[in-house]
């Protein structure tokens, strides 16, 4: 078992969507999450960071992060043509651990 | 956001030649960085971590001696491909952070990358 689990996808939504992204892992020790968007053939960019269990909002984004579930969600709101990339979760331990454990990465397609 | 830049982009090289690829932050210190690999519609997998000053960290799996990794300064980290085969091909990415508990420790910043064609 990986210990990020992510649906590779292709996820396609017509423009104005409203797209959900989700994450399963399996360690409990997990502490912060993240979410990157990735464009072909670039590095990944940080979207959303969280800490702990909650949600997290920014402009069209929320991430939610359910640590009893060991569940992580990223939703986009309106979404766009610019949206469409490779959404990879992220997640590590806490205390010194600064090393990323990623998950498959899922793509999407917004189509006008 | 802290910039990280990586050459080349892209290099062609021949089975059995050694390339380089260089990792830069621009704009701040990078008391770690981390060397990445991707395979065509994969994620990313960490090759190795790196601390300024001390010898690489290689996960499982990962030769050391094939992918020699240099950390010499706050700002530059290299990896090195030494006899380079077609199996070698991929994106390579590195990223660069601080100290956790710094203003920068709690993220990791990812250069564009580097596409290495071993013919």
């Amino acid at each position: 078992q990986k210990e990020v689990e992510q649906d590779p996808g292709p996820l396609s939504v017509p423009e104005g969507a409203i797209v959900s992204l989700n994450c399963t892992y399996s360690n409990s020790a997990f502490q912060y999450f993240m979410w990157y968007r990735q464009y072909s053939r670039k590095g990944p960019e940080l979207l959303m960071y969280t800490y702990s269990s909650g949600n997290k909002e920014d402009g069209r984004f929320t991430a939610q992060v359910d640590k009893s579930s060991k569940y992580i969600s990223l939703f986009i709101r309106d979404s766009q043509p610019s949206d469409s990339a490779t959404y990879l979760c992220a997640m590590r331990l806490g205390g010194g651990y600064n090393k990323l454990i990623f998950g498959a990465g899922t793509r999407l397609a917004v189509h006008p | 956001g802290a910039v990280v830049s990586q050459h080349p982009s892209w290099v062609i090289c021949k089975s059995g030649t050694s390339v380089k690829i260089e990792c830069r932050s621009l704009d701040f210190q990078a008391t770690t960085m981390f060397w990445y690999r991707q395979f065509p519609k994969q994620s990313l997998m960490l090759m190795a971590t790196s601390n300024e000053g001390s010898k690489a960290t290689y996960e499982q799996g990962v030769e050391k001696d094939k992918f020699l990794i240099n950390h010499a300064s706050l700002t530059l980290s290299t990896l090195t491909v030494t006899s380079a085969h077609p199996e070698d091909s991929s994106f390579y990415i590195c990223s660069a952070g601080q100290v956790i508990g710094t203003p920068l420790g709690n993220e990791q910043f990812f250069g564009p990358g580097t596409r290495l064609t071993v013919l």
